[in-house]
């Protein structure tokens, strides 16, 4: 059975420094990965998928990258500003559409 | 133009009874979730149908039975309601291809409370 873990469960960082999220899972056998982001009170925002064949995935100030063997992934974000201030949820793809998440980690930007 | 709509936000009900939450998607994808968040925030797939046919049904208790008219929409109609029943219910979307699904998309949640 799928587990993923997302490490830490909480995550406070002034305006302006760099950070990295972590993700594990315990079944290597997988199709994607991808990286939410949730607001409270609302629904789920994708961030980045990655392919089991795929290393990494850029978008804008975020890149994720996935060791599929060693079963983790990482979120970085660069120059983090209040506005990212979410739940960043970690599920991976398995049995072809079966998303598995993980608890997620909640982040606070200080301005 | 929203991609993923879920119909009723909020439903506060009594224990026993009935309830439907209908879920639409406009971005032509032939598979559908609905998924449960608890309490403590942790998301768990109910149900998945690809092409109006179901592919994952979790051990969920078949008080609770997705109905799927076509490919843009899959209701949940939860009979009997209980308290445990009171969550954030999220549908989502992706296409799926050659075994593969795509990046899915989540509705903004239904709040359920079960009084």
């Amino acid at each position: 059975k799928q587990e993923v873990t997302q490490i830490p469960a909480a995550l406070s960082v002034p305006e302006g420094e760099n950070l990295v999220l972590n993700c594990s899972f315990t079944d290597s056998a997988i199709y994607n990965l991808q990286w939410f982001r949730q607001d409270p009170g609302k629904g789920l925002t994708s961030l980045l998928l990655i392919q089991s064949s795929q290393r990494e995935q850029t978008s804008g100030r975020l890149n994720a990258s996935l060791d599929k063997s060693s079963g983790r992934s990482t979120l970085y974000i660069a120059a983090s500003q209040p506005g990212d201030s979410a739940t960043y949820l970690c599920a991976v793809s398995t049995s072809g559409s079966r998303l598995t998440f993980g608890e997620g980690t909640q982040l606070t930007v200080n301005p | 133009d929203t991609a993923v709509s879920q119909t009723p936000k909020y439903l506060v009900t009594q224990m026993g009874n009935d309830k439907s939450i209908k879920c639409e998607q406009n971005l032509g994808h032939d598979t559908m979730y609905w998924y449960k968040q608890d309490s403590k925030k942790f998301l768990k797939i109910m149900f998945s149908y690809n092409n109006k046919e179901l592919i994952i049904n979790e051990t969920v208790p078949n008080r609770f039975s997705p109905k799927s008219p076509d490919k843009a929409h899959l209701n949940l109609h939860i009979n009997s309601l209980e308290l445990g029943d009171s969550a954030v219910y999220f549908c989502a979307s992706s296409q799926y291809a050659s075994g593969l699904a795509g990046t899915q998309y989540f509705g903004p949640g239904t709040r359920l409370t079960v009084l």
